[in-house]
């Protein structure tokens, strides 16, 4: 699975946009990006995917530069209650009956009142 | 309705005690996971069962002894416990065979080894 690099914390005001960055410069052409973020003492939670094209749910949107080497997680009005460890995990489309997820160390993002 | 539930929350035991770890899912999915968390903060990726099946074991040590009774239920099952153990065990879920992996995760056991 490609490798993702992320920055280790970010701040966000409550209200704004939180923008978190990855960088995925050798992902190849049959893998998806997805993002999950981990509140503190609880379980990974899914927030998004995407394979080249923007994608947006009800959480986030996902912006995938046209060269797929990096993504942009965007919380549109984040709150506290979106304080978190944020991971983007790059990962084939199909990788037989696995499924495993791999997780770096994500960004911490902490949103201040 | 909780998605995919662990029992017990915490655990507290001895070292080279015996213990399990249930994890349940109601999603309907084919494959579920058992996953690491290290006081670091990294997740690893311990086993996954697909259709009962193992098909990750990422060496782990024997001691480590999953068992899958029907595509509902996985459940941990650790031999001689070291203080080493100690870390949050989180079960998840997914639904391979759609190519989705989106994975559900429970809320984590937390097993601490005295």
């Amino acid at each position: 699975d490609a490798k993702t690099t992320q920055p280790t914390s970010m701040d966000c005001a409550e209200g704004r946009a939180a923008n978190l960055p990855c960088n995925h410069s050798t992902i190849s052409g049959n893998e998806y990006v997805y993002w999950y973020r981990q509140i503190h003492s609880q379980g990974p939670q899914y927030i998004i995917h995407g394979l080249k094209n923007n994608e947006t749910n009800e959480m986030a949107s996902l912006i995938i530069t046209e060269d797929r080497k990096s993504s942009t997680l965007i919380l549109p009005h984040a709150t506290l209650r979106d304080t978190a460890v944020y991971y983007c995990i790059v990962r084939p489309v199909y990788s037989g009956n696995t499924g495993k997820l791999i997780f770096g160390q994500g960004t911490t993002l902490q949103v201040k009142p | 309705d909780t998605a995919v539930s662990q029992t017990p929350k915490y655990l507290v035991t001895q070292m080279g005690n015996d213990k399990s770890i249930k994890c349940e899912q109601n999603l309907g999915h084919d494959t579920m996971y058992w996953y690491k968390q290290d006081s670091k903060k990294f997740l690893k990726i311990m086993f996954s069962y697909n259709n009962k099946e193992l098909i990750i074991n990422e060496t782990v040590p024997n001691r480590f002894s999953p068992k899958s009774p029907d595509k509902a239920h996985l459940n941990l099952h650790i031999n001689s416990l070291e203080l080493g153990d100690s870390a949050v065990y989180f079960c998840a879920s997914s639904q391979v065979s759609g190519f989705s992996y989106e994975q559900y995760f429970g809320p984590g056991t937390r097993l601490t080894v005295t």
